[in-house]
């Protein structure tokens, strides 16, 4: 069985500087996709950033990147530039191609201090 | 990206009677939708998948009866909550896996149902 671990449970960061949230994962598969959600105050999950894990190449959607490391099971998001929408729940996901069921980590409650 | 509408955003109702929460894909089919269940500050916990035209599989410790789900359509899926009561207060959360294809690896999900049962 697959495993997502978030060992941040909080972190905070001040507006305009960068933060980085870590997020590990087990799995004997090779062939899946890892994912960054966003969760406001108001609930509504929000995918922030997928990454094919046959991809080499770092995903980006502007100011969020990550930092995947394949070899190592690590899936880091980094956000630059924060802003104050960006405080949220961020919980990072795995999933088997072909298989759609979604294995989610803790969470890392992100704060913006302005 | 795909939409998933979750309906009634929020209800209240009576220990006792039951409450029925609908998952609806509304520009794709989903032959697979999932109901999670989130309790405040904790990730999502996965409660069951429902499969179009099959019954649904449960996680474990997830009674089946008191939480019922249909998946009539490809395009609907309800969870129904029966005989409701104050532990079962919570935020449910339905999602659905986009359309086949490698670039639609991905879930889309409605915007919750917090449930209160007084």
């Amino acid at each position: 069985a697959q495993t997502v671990t978030q060992s941040q449970p909080e972190m905070s960061v001040q507006e305009a500087e960068t933060v980085t949230l870590s997020c590990t994962y087990d799995t004997s598969e090779s062939d899946y996709y890892l994912f960054w959600y966003k969760q406001p105050p108001s609930r509504q999950m929000i995918l922030v950033i997928r990454q094919e894990a046959y991809k080499q190449q770092n995903a980006t959607e502007n100011r969020f990147s990550v930092n995947f490391q394949k070899a190592a099971k690590s899936f880091s998001l980094k956000i630059s530039d924060s802003q104050l929408g960006d405080a949220a729940m961020y919980f990072c996901a795995y999933i088997n191609f072909g298989n759609e069921k979604l294995t989610f980590g803790t969470g890392t409650r992100l704060t913006i201090i302005p | 990206g795909a939409v998933v509408s979750q309906h009634p955003s929020r209800v209240i109702c009576k220990s006792g009677t039951s409450v029925k929460i609908e998952c609806r894909s509304l520009d794709f089919q989903a032959t697979t939708m999932f109901w999670y269940r989130q309790f405040p500050k904790q990730s999502l916990m996965l409660m069951a998948t429902s499969n179009e035209g099959s019954k649904a599989t449960y996680e474990q410790g997830v009674e089946k009866d008191k939480f019922l789900i249909n998946h009539a359509s490809l395009t609907l899926s309800t969870l129904t909550v029966t005989s409701a009561h104050p532990e079962d207060s919570s935020f449910y959360i339905c999602s659905a896996s986009g359309p086949a294809g490698r670039e639609n690896t991905e879930a889309f999900f409605g915007q919750g149902t917090r449930l209160t049962v007084v």
